[in-house]
């Protein structure tokens, strides 16, 4: 069984304050990792999907890096404002499908 | 506006009483999947179809039923929910675009908040 793990589960931070956190995935037949941010009551959206160990994508305060020998990744959000409030789901992609982890919920305080 | 839609957004129903989840999507896409999202777990795949008429078992097929008789639609059956099956399901359908070996970027719908009582 393929085991997705994001931690923390939930994170309160300031407006203002830049954070992080952590999606393990299996080492072995990695395809690609796929970040996706999910407001309340929307779709969830695909924020990046990476391939390549090493790899750091970037999408204005918010990034991401790849480290798929030890099988994780890190995203990252700069200056935290009220509108990054959501979870934050990553998804490891092997050989048949995409495998989800639970899940980073993300509440920025004003 | 590229998008995938699900209807209803809200249901509460009874236990034994059929009902079918449509989701809908404008995109072309070849492949089409269906998920429930429960609390401290990460969605689990229902079903998927990789094309018209192609439908396999995700890994919580139990008590539902899929068909895909046209690209663009991919209606979730419950045939006699339960309330085990109360839970968030989320259609989603996927691209898999020129030259990108097997990269693809997933879509989904808005979910759809389901209570059997």
């Amino acid at each position: 069984i393929l085991n997705v793990e994001q931690s923390p589960q939930s994170l309160h931070v300031q407006e203002g304050d830049s954070t992080n956190f952590t999606c393990s995935f299996p080492s072995s037949n990695f395809y690609a990792l796929h970040w996706y941010r999910w407001e309340t009551a929307k779709s969830p959206e695909a924020l990046f999907v990476m391939t390549l160990n090493g790899d750091e994508k970037k999408k204005g305060r918010i990034s991401a890096t790849l480290n798929t020998k030890e099988g994780y990744s890190y995203l990252y959000i700069k200056g935290s404002q009220p509108e990054d409030s959501a979870t934050y789901l990553c998804a490891f992609q092997g050989a048949q499908k995409l495998v989800f982890g639970q899940g980073t919920r993300l509440t920025i305080n004003p | 506006e590229a998008q995938v839609t699900q209807n209803p957004r809200y249901l509460i129903t009874v236990t034994g009483k059929k009902l079918t989840v449509t989701c809908s999507q404008n995109m072309n896409h070849e492949y089409m999947s269906w998920y429930r999202q429960d609390p401290g777990l990460g969605l689990r795949q229902i079903y998927y179809s990789m094309n018209v008429e192609v439908t396999d078992k995700g890994d919580v097929p139990e008590g539902y039923k899929v068909s895909r008789k046209e690209k663009r639609n991919f209606p979730l059956i419950l045939e006699s929910p339960s309330p085990n099956q109360t839970s968030l399901y989320f259609c989603a359908s996927r691209l898999r675009p020129r030259g990108a070996g097997n990269l693809y970027v997933q879509y989904f719908g808005p979910g759809t908040r389901l209570t059997v009582t």
